[in-house]
């Protein structure tokens, strides 16, 4: 899977929109991106995943490069409830169906 | 949507016994599942796979001797942490892979709520 770089933190004011970078310049082709995101004291909660198109669904939007190098973590409208911190991983599609995380980005919304 | 289920949200357990945490899948058949431990303000930690009916793998530097995983069905895993001690405190959190739909190619994965542990 490839290694994924993602800021350390980030601050939103309510209501407004968040992007949320991700860097992976190493994935493969192949490699699906997944974005799951974990509130305080609770299990991390999927959130979206794409390969090569943007996606949306009622959480957020995901928006990948024509590269695939990175992607953006779109929150239409940051609400207090999305405070969180946010991972962004790379899963291979093959064999053991793994996800690491890593450090992730804590958004923090401001009210 | 698919639902994982820990029990015990919260333990608190004496030095030198061991302590079970169960992780259920509610509405879909997980042929997979993973072992996860965080500690504060870190990020969660890969300790484990499971199969369901196969040993589980462990991730290097976990005592498979000392986090007892059993996966004997296809909803149901459990973590037996022995001989509890305080180092061994933190938040242990599941997750599951649905074997029987479309979502196990892209990878998607499903997360129980977690168990913390406290060992006094």
């Amino acid at each position: 899977d490839a290694k994924t770089t993602q800021p350390n933190s980030m601050e939103s004011n309510e209501e407004e929109p968040v992007h949320l970078p991700c860097n992976h310049s190493t994935i493969s082709g192949t490699d699906y991106i997944h974005w799951y995101r974990q509130l305080p004291s609770q299990g991390p909660e999927y959130v979206i995943h794409g390969l090569t198109s943007n996606v949306n669904n009622r959480m957020a939007s995901l928006a990948i490069a024509e590269d695939r190098k990175s992607s953006t973590l779109i929150l239409h409208r940051a609400t207090l409830r999305d405070a969180a911190v946010y991972y962004c991983m790379s899963y291979s599609g093959a064999g053991s169906y793994q996800l690491t995380f890593g450090k992730g980005t804590k958004l923090s919304v401001i009210p | 949507g698919a639902v994982v289920s820990q029990h015990p949200s919260w333990v608190i357990c004496k030095s030198g016994t061991s302590v079970k945490i169960e992780c259920r899948s509610l509405d879909f058949q997980a042929t997979t599942m993973f072992w996860y431990r965080q500690f504060p303000k870190q990020s969660l930690m890969l300790m484990a796979t499971s199969n369901e009916g196969s040993k589980a793998t462990y991730e290097q530097g976990v005592e498979k001797d000392k986090f007892l995983i059993n996966h004997a069905s296809l909803t149901l895993s459990t973590l037996t942490v022995t001989s509890a001690h305080p180092e061994d405190s933190s938040f242990y959190i599941c997750s599951a892979r649905d074997g029987t739909s479309g979502r196990s190619y892209t990878g998607e994965l499903f997360f129980g709520e977690g168990s913390r542990l406290t060992v006094l």
